[in-house]
Parts: structure tokens; C-alpha cells; sequence
């Protein structure tokens, strides 16, 4: 199974911050690479797919990035609705895995 | 609006047989392919299974070969997970996602429904 770790596993930060959270694969996935948000009792959210791509309807101050095995999300300006956990996953190949997830939480 | 409704979680003994539902609206059902993804209590997201558009493929973690069935019921726009042989480790909150393609990936999610697998 490929492995996909995500960096830092939690990160505070304030209002208005840039914030970058990483994930790596332990292979490459061939840019299979999507993020989800989750915020607390209510389903995940897809965000991004295709390492860069914007699902409809998310906000432009998503950000993704990255190729072979190293991928990044920015918030690029954090707003109080974006505290949440974030994860990564790759579906280039079954069984489609996530990374453990990044908590974003009020400075 | 795309809609996926989950149902069908409970408390189970372990040992014990449950079937998930999940009803898809606002899109053409039998055109995506689905998946049932779940979290633990606490924990982090866990890949279960993967249905093809007609369902004529399939695919399982390891953790739940041999013991959950994915199918759907496209005439129903209908989803199914049904589960046997629970074990305590099976607890979570059950989701049923859309693919929108292959390489798009899960683009919308259902609400979840929990299951708990205790005596």
C-alpha cells in the first residue's frame, strides 16, 4: 500500500496567516493527489484534486501544489471558517490512502 | 443539488450483520462511481470499498475482504454496504462518496451514518 504522510500533524495559526501543510507519498502516484477538509462532527469536504485542481464552489484561497511525491496545500489567507482538519489522499491505485490529517486550530 | 443520504447504522453485537444504505439524488446515479469510506472514533479517514458505474467491478481494503459486500441498485439510485462477521474495530461513521471520474477522485460526500459494534 502506499503510505502518504502529512506535515505538521497539527499547527496553530491566526486570522488572515498564509498556512502550508504537506504530504508525501512513499511512491509516486502520478499527481493522484486530493485534499479534503473536515470540520468537527460533519462530513469531509473535497477541496482539491489532481494535485491542483478546485472542486466547484471552493474558494480560490485554496491552493495545491506539488509532483512525484511531495505535495502542499495553502490557505493562503486563514479565515475563521477554514479551522479544520485537512487531509491528503492518493487514489492512483487501490487501496486509495490518506495521510493522517493536519488539525489547523486558532492561534 | 447533489445529495448522498445515508442510513442503516446501529449497535451491533459483535458477530453480528448490518446493511448500510446510501440514496443518491441530483445527479444520474448509474453514471459515477462509488466508494464507502470511514472513520473511527477520534481517528482518521479509512478507505472501505469501490463500486464501478454498472458494478461490475469491485475492490476491498484487507481489513473488510471477505466480510462486507459493496453493490448498488442503479434503478433505485441506490448504494449498499452489507457487513457480517462485526468485529469492535468495525466502529465508525460509514460515508458514502461520489466519483466524479477515475482521476478526478471523491467529489461529493454523504453525511454518514454510525455504526457501533459492542456487547
Amino acid at each position: 500500500d502506499i503510505q502518504m504522510t502529512q506535515s505538521p500533524s497539527s499547527l496553530s495559526a491566526s486570522i488572515g496567516d498564509r498556512v502550508t501543510i504537506t504530504c508525501r507519498a512513499s511512491q509516486g502516484i502520478n499527481n493522484y493527489l486530493a485534499w479534503f477538509q473536515q470540520k468537527p462532527g460533519r462530513a469531509p469536504k473535497s477541496l482539491i484534486y489532481a494535485v491542483s485542481s478546485l472542486h466547484s464552489g471552493v474558494p480560490s484561497k485554496f491552493s495545491g501544489s506539488g509532483s512525484g511525491t511531495d505535495f502542499t496545500l495553502t490557505i493562503s489567507s486563514l479565515q475563521p471558517e477554514d479551522f479544520a482538519t485537512y487531509y491528503c489522499q492518493q487514489y492512483y491505485n487501490y487501496p486509495p490512502t490518506f495521510g493522517q490529517g493536519t488539525k489547523v486550530e486558532i492561534k | 443539488e447533489v445529495q448522498l443520504l445515508e442510513s442503516g447504522g446501529d449497535l451491533v453485537q459483535p458477530g453480528r450483520s448490518l446493511r448500510l444504505s446510501c440514496v443518491g439524488s441530483g445527479f444520474t446515479f448509474s453514471s459515477f462511481e462509488m466508494n464507502w469510506v470511514r472513520q473511527a472514533p477520534g481517528k482518521g479517514l479509512e478507505w472501505v470499498a469501490y463500486i464501478s458505474d454498472t458494478g461490475a467491478t469491485v475492490h476491498y481494503a484487507d481489513s473488510v475482504e471477505g466480510r462486507f459486500t459493496i453493490s448498488r441498485d442503479n434503478a433505485k439510485n441506490s448504494l449498499f454496504l452489507q457487513m457480517i462477521s462485526l468485529r469492535a474495530e468495525d466502529t465508525a461513521v460509514y460515508y458514502c462518496t461520489r466519483m466524479r471520474a477515475t482521476w478526478v477522485g471523491s467529489d461529493y460526500w454523504g453525511q454518514g451514518t454510525l455504526v457501533t459494534v459492542s456487547s
